[in-house]
């Protein structure tokens, strides 16, 4: 696609329940990053995928997150059992190599709210 | 491990004025980029204008312009003729010249720019 995208745009869950926010990359490119936006903060890194490597996990705040990425392309992150606290934008970020001097292109985020 | 500071939460500027946004960044490392980031409300973060460390001379982007001060290790960046348009959050980023590095955010300056 011509840019990276997220679905759902936005999505509103219970507390308890499992979530699966969807990142489409740009074709081809192989590093992939989720980032969350607490409202009112910067961004915090999650994880980042780069071609068929194991993925750095570091950033990932509990296990009840988790991602995955399917034939080095879309990415799903899941949190399970949501929490008040988990609500935040969720960003997804792409670039063409390992390491991309001119950073990412971003996603417009899937904004997430757990009532 | 770096960390960037945006000191300023809230700026506003009157349109065709010119506004300066700060930002300090916290590293050890010798290579590496800054970028500012501009996020409007449909939440997609926008590359703004990059720096490379070992350039001394200050990237300009059209209206948009930084003055880099390594040693100092402050990141300002710089909007003349402001418009209305440029009413945005803005976030001052820092990358390790690394593999798979990461970008480090601040915490984002909220610009409005006036009629």
């Amino acid at each position: 696609g011509a840019g990276v995208s997220q679905s759902p745009s936005n999505k509103v869950t219970e507390k308890g329940k499992d979530v699966e926010l969807r990142c489409d990359p740009i074709s081809g490119h192989t590093a992939l990053y989720w980032y969350r936006q607490s409202l009112g903060q910067g961004l915090e890194f999650l994880i980042y995928f780069q071609g068929n490597s194991a993925p750095d996990k570091s950033g990932l705040p509990s296990d009840r997150f988790s991602a995955e990425r399917t034939g080095g392309s879309v990415s799903t992150l899941t949190i399970q059992r949501t929490q008040q606290e988990d609500s935040a934008v969720y960003l997804c970020a792409s670039s063409l190599q390992r390491f991309s001097s001119y950073g990412y292109t971003f996603g417009s985020g899937t904004r997430l709210t757990v009532v | 491990a770096q960390t960037v500071t945006q000191s300023q939460p809230e700026m506003s500027v009157q349109e065709a004025e010119t506004v300066t946004l700060s930002c300090t960044y916290d590293t050890s490392e010798s290579n590496y980029y800054l970028f500012w980031y501009k996020q409007p409300p449909s939440r997609q973060m926008i590359l703004v204008i990059r720096q490379e460390a070992y350039k001394q001379q200050n990237a300009t982007e059209n209206r948009f312009s930084v003055n880099f001060q390594k040693a100092a290790k402050s990141f300002s960046l710089k909007i003349s003729d402001s418009q209305l348009g440029d009413t945005a959050m803005y976030f001052c980023a820092f990358m390790k010249e690394t593999s798979g590095s990461r970008l480090t955010f601040g915490e984002g300056t909220q610009l409005t720019v006036n009629p």
